[in-house]
């Protein structure tokens, strides 16, 4: 039972390319999240999903595309990076209300 | 929109002293109140999790409280340790919505 995974660790894009970070899940829960952690900022929601076929925006969802095609996975795409998309991004799958469980991050550097 | 906020930012103690994490917050319709620990560089553990209808729970040398009327939560570390070096977050799970509005941490310094 791996909990959540994410991939890649760390990643350095030019301003403009485009990426996808993964977050997979063994635990069947339902609902799943993407949040990126700034100093200063705290962890902000960017979009959520609470089943498959079903995603919807958080608080932060310019310039990031999700979709959720099956239970396990829910990819976050960046079309075109920009330098304030430069973050830490943690996965977050969620059952029945209860306990969060949080990837281990995806270090993001857009120069 | 749910304001979650924790005092103080920073904190640093002797080993061995007992204290106190505040986290207060701005509407009190919640669905549940987490406390988390983050050490640098490292993802998100959850510590304690608090339903809307409980006063408090345990773990160990934690216990985190939870006063909804009020919006407040107070995490309690007893007999701290060198190993409890590390922020704390505080995140409420609100009736409306479906994400954790966290705070912004507190950073724990246990001096030995």
């Amino acid at each position: 039972n791996a909990g959540v995974t994410q991939t890649p660790k760390f990643q350095v894009l030019k301003t403009g390319q485009s990426m996808t970070l993964q977050c997979a899940q063994d635990m069947n829960h339902e609902y799943m999240s993407w949040y990126r952690q700034d100093p200063g900022m705290g962890l902000r929601l960017i979009h959520y999903s609470v089943g498959a076929g079903i995603t919807d925006q958080g608080e932060v969802p310019n310039g990031y595309n999700v979709s959720r095609s099956t239970t396990e996975d829910f990819p976050l795409r960046l079309l075109s990076a920009a330098p304030s998309q430069t973050s830490v991004y943690f996965c977050a799958t969620l059952t029945g209300g209860e306990t969060q469980y949080f990837g281990p991050g995806t270090r993001l550097l857009v120069l | 929109k749910q304001e979650v906020t924790q005092i103080p930012a920073a904190l640093s103690v002797p080993e061995g002293e007992n204290l106190v994490l505040n986290c207060s917050f701005t509407d009190s319709a919640i669905y549940n109140l987490q406390w988390f620990r983050q050490d640098p560089g490292k993802g998100l553990t959850s510590l304690l999790l608090i339903q809307s209808s409980q006063r408090e729970q345990t773990s160990g040398r934690l216990n985190a409280s939870l006063d909804k009327s009020s919006g407040r939560s107070t995490l309690y570390i007893a007999a701290s340790q060198p190993g409890d070096s590390a922020t704390y977050l505080c995140a409420v799970f609100s009736n409306s919505g479906y994400a954790l509005n966290f705070g912004k941490g507190t950073s724990l310094l246990v001096t030995p």
